[in-house]
C-alpha cells in the first residue's frame, strides 16, 4: 500500500557518494514534512533525517535530505561499511489523514 | 532519555485479537507527546498502523481502520493497540514509536498469526 516509492537498492564503493529517491505526490511530499530512516540488519529503524533536511543529535553530517515538488532525496556521502542498511522514506498524506512509508531502498557498500 | 518496550503475546489464532502494550521510560506520557505504531512483515517494508496525540485525537492507517484501537493508558506509562479479526497477513513485527517524527522506536515485538 506504499504510495512514496523508492529504488529497490542502491550501491556504491567506499568513500562515495550514494543517493536515494522518494518520489510522492501533491497530497503527501508536495506539502509535507519528509522523514528518512535507516534499519540495520536485525533492528528497529532509526530516525536519520526530520522535516525535509534536519538531523536529530547523532546522525553524522554525511548525511543530507532534500525536497524538491513532490520528490525527496537522502544523499550520503563517504560511504561507509556501516552505512549498509535498508533506507526507507516517509511524509503524512493529507488525502489518506495518516502517515506513509516508502518502499525501502537497501544500500550496499560494495 | 526516552525508551520504548513492546510486549505482549507472540502467537495469535485466525480471527482472534492481537494486543500489544508499549511502556514509556524517561518520559512522562500524560505531558503530551504522540504516540503511534508501525508494523513490518517478515522480509517487507514498513507498514503505519496509526498514532494517537495528547489531545487523545487519533488517526489510524485506512486500510486498518475497522479494525485498529490506539489507547493511552497515563497511569501505567503504557499505550497500546488492538487489532481484530486477525489474519495471517497480519503476521510481522510490531513497533511501537514516539513523536510525530517516530523518533524513538522501541525494539519491536515479533506477532505470528497461526493456529
Amino acid at each position: 500500500q506504499s504510495v512514496l516509492t523508492q529504488p529497490p537498492s542502491a550501491s556504491e564503493t567506499p568513500g562515495q557518494r550514494v543517493t536515494i529517491s522518494c518520489s510522492g505526490s501533491t497530497s503527501n511530499i508536495g506539502i509535507n514534512y519528509v522523514y528518512w530512516y535507516q534499519q540495520l540488519p536485525g533492528t528497529a529503524p532509526k530516525l536519520l533525517i526530520y522535516r525535509n533536511n534536519q538531523r536529530p543529535s547523532g546522525v553524522p553530517d554525511r548525511f543530507s535530505g532534500s525536497k524538491s515538488g513532490t520528490s525527496a532525496s537522502l544523499a550520503i556521502s563517504g560511504l561507509r561499511s556501516e552505512d549498509e542498511a535498508d533506507y526507507y522514506c516517509a511524509a503524512w498524506d493529507d488525502s489518506l489523514s495518516g502517515y506513509v512509508f516508502g518502499t525501502g531502498t537497501k544500500v550496499t557498500v560494495l | 532519555q526516552v525508551q520504548l518496550q513492546e510486549s505482549g503475546p507472540g502467537l495469535v489464532k485466525p480471527s482472534e485479537t492481537l494486543s500489544l502494550i508499549c511502556t514509556v521510560y524517561g518520559y512522562s506520557i500524560s505531558s503530551g507527546y504522540c504516540w503511534g505504531w508501525i508494523r513490518q512483515p517478515p522480509g517487507k517494508g514498513l507498514e503505519w498502523i496509526g498514532s494517537i496525540y495528547h489531545s487523545g485525537s487519533t488517526y489510524y492507517n485506512p486500510s486498518l481502520k475497522s479494525r485498529v484501537t490506539i489507547l493511552v493508558d497515563t497511569s501505567k506509562k503504557q499505550f497500546s493497540l488492538t487489532l481484530t479479526s486477525v489474519t495471517a497477513a497480519d503476521t510481522a513485527i510490531y513497533y511501537c514509536a514516539s513523536g510525530d517524527s517516530f523518533d524513538i522506536w522501541g525494539q519491536g515485538t515479533m506477532v505470528t498469526v497461526s493456529s
